[in-house]
């Protein structure tokens, strides 16, 4: 079992619908969580991160994070065809640095 | 504020040659963190700087790979000599905080061994 899971796509959506991504972990102890934002080529980009249980607002993003369930989730509202990307997921156990996921590719159509 | 800065972007060496990646991390931020994503894989963490001092070096993956961040400022991560399984794409990223704090990526050295 992977210790990041997340579905590596590509998740589809039209532009201006909500995409969701979604991501679990292995680790009960994982103590912070990140989503970034990764084109093509490009170095991942923190858009948004997570520390405590339920939601976290931040212009069209919305993060979740339920712990009991060990998985969080990332909204993104009014989808952009400039969204189009791969989203890593990243978590931290406390044990060392970030374990990331292999991302999931998200295609948002005009 | 300057983000964080990786030189050279590319590298294509030879296999058994020796490479040096730099890495300069964003000013104030005693944290730098050194990963790799392999083609196909996930980033995979390789080894975290507190300052200059190596706070966990357990994602370095033999003892051909020395990192050095002498002063506290930027970093090096040395491959010598270098084997095709190198090739990827090398990251950095620092952090204001310790470990569990945002981290800010460079925009990496792509790696080639030939």
């Amino acid at each position: 079992q992977k210790e990041v899971e997340q579905n590596s796509g590509p998740l589809s959506v039209p532009e201006g619908a909500i995409a969701s991504l979604n991501c679990t972990y292995s680790d009960r102890g994982s103590q912070s969580f990140f989503w970034y934002r990764q084109y093509s080529g490009k170095s991942p980009e923190l858009i948004m991160f997570i520390y405590s249980n339920g939601d976290k607002e931040d212009g069209r993003f919305t993060a979740q994070l339920n712990k009991a369930s060990q998985y969080v989730s990332l909204l993104i509202r009014d989808s952009q065809p400039s969204d189009s990307a791969t989203y890593l997921c990243a978590v931290h156990t406390g044990r060392r640095a970030l374990t990331f996921g292999s991302g999931t590719r998200l295609q948002v159509q005009p | 504020e300057a983000g964080v800065t990786q030189f050279p972007s590319h590298s294509v060496i030879e296999k058994g040659q020796t490479v040096t990646l730099r890495c300069d991390p964003i000013s104030g931020h005693d944290n730098l963190y050194w990963y790799r994503r392999v083609m196909g894989k996930e980033i995979k963490f390789l080894l975290h700087f507190v300052k200059e001092s190596k706070q966990d070096e357990s994602g370095m993956p033999n003892n051909r790979f020395l990192a050095e961040r002498t002063g506290g400022t930027y970093s090096t991560l040395k491959v010598q000599p270098a084997e095709l399984e190198d090739s990827g794409v090398y990251f950095c990223a620092s952090s204001l905080r310790p470990l569990g704090g945002e981290q800010y990526f460079g925009p990496g050295t792509r790696l080639t061994v030939t």
